[in-house]
């Protein structure tokens, strides 16, 4: 497809369970950036990947959170144990240059 | 550290009206910065950027924005709204690589 993409769309999970959201990337697009926006607020910027580098995640709440990207293409971001205040959408975006381009997002409900 | 408030978390306007939603942002460099659009269940779309050069910068369906270093803003603007305008608008910084969005101003167009 022409834009990101991430899968899946929506995700229920029970406390405690481990959950894998996957994004497909803009091909060509070296670099990859997840995001948490909860209810009512603004993206938070949680990791970022240039190729199959993770060059930065400052913005992982816990350690709980993992983030991968092994071939510089598909990334899945990768949450173990989840609590409650894991709910949230998390949206995938790439970029070439200075622009990041946005997928639909994955809605995260942790019951 | 950047940040970004957007002053307004709802702007209701009439069909037809002018509207100007508005945004602040704090940074100790050079600044790079975005407003995005976001419809329900959807991911961001880039509305316009200011990276240098003009302060007045249009972009898609009829937005535009300024940038006022002095005042460290970077204003919202269309003449004339739509119905179809409905939307979350989402003001951003680009510090090193990630964004820092601000809170989100939803826009009602009303008929």
């Amino acid at each position: 497809g022409a834009g990101v993409s991430q899968s899946p769309r929506y995700k229920v999970a029970k406390r405690g369970q481990d959950v894998a959201l996957r994004c497909d990337p803009i091909s060509g697009h070296v670099s990859l950036f997840w995001y948490q926006q909860a209810l009512g607020q603004g993206p938070e910027f949680l990791t970022y990947f240039q190729n199959e580098a993770q060059l930065d995640k400052s913005g992982l709440p816990s350690d709980r959170f993992f983030a991968e990207r092994p071939e510089g293409s598909v990334s899945t971001l990768k949450i173990q144990r989840t609590q409650q205040e894991d709910s949230a959408v998390y949206l995938c975006a790439t970029s070439v240059t200075d622009t990041q381009y946005f997928g639909p997002g994955t809605r995260l409900t942790v019951l | 550290a950047q940040s970004v408030t957007q002053l307004d978390s709802q702007v209701p306007v009439f069909e037809e009206a002018p509207v100007e939603l508005r945004c602040n942002y704090s940074s100790s460099v050079s600044v790079y910065l975005f407003w995005y659009v976001q419809y329900p269940n959807q991911g961001l779309q880039l509305l316009l950027k200011y990276l240098s050069g003009s302060t007045l910068v249009k972009g898609i369906n009829g937005f535009e924005a300024e940038f006022n270093k002095s005042q460290t803003s970077f204003h919202l603007r269309k003449p004339s709204v739509h119905i179809s305008d409905t939307a979350e608008y989402f003001c951003a910084v680009r510090s090193a690589r990630q964004l820092t969005f601000g809170s989100g101003t939803q826009l009602t167009v009303l008929p």
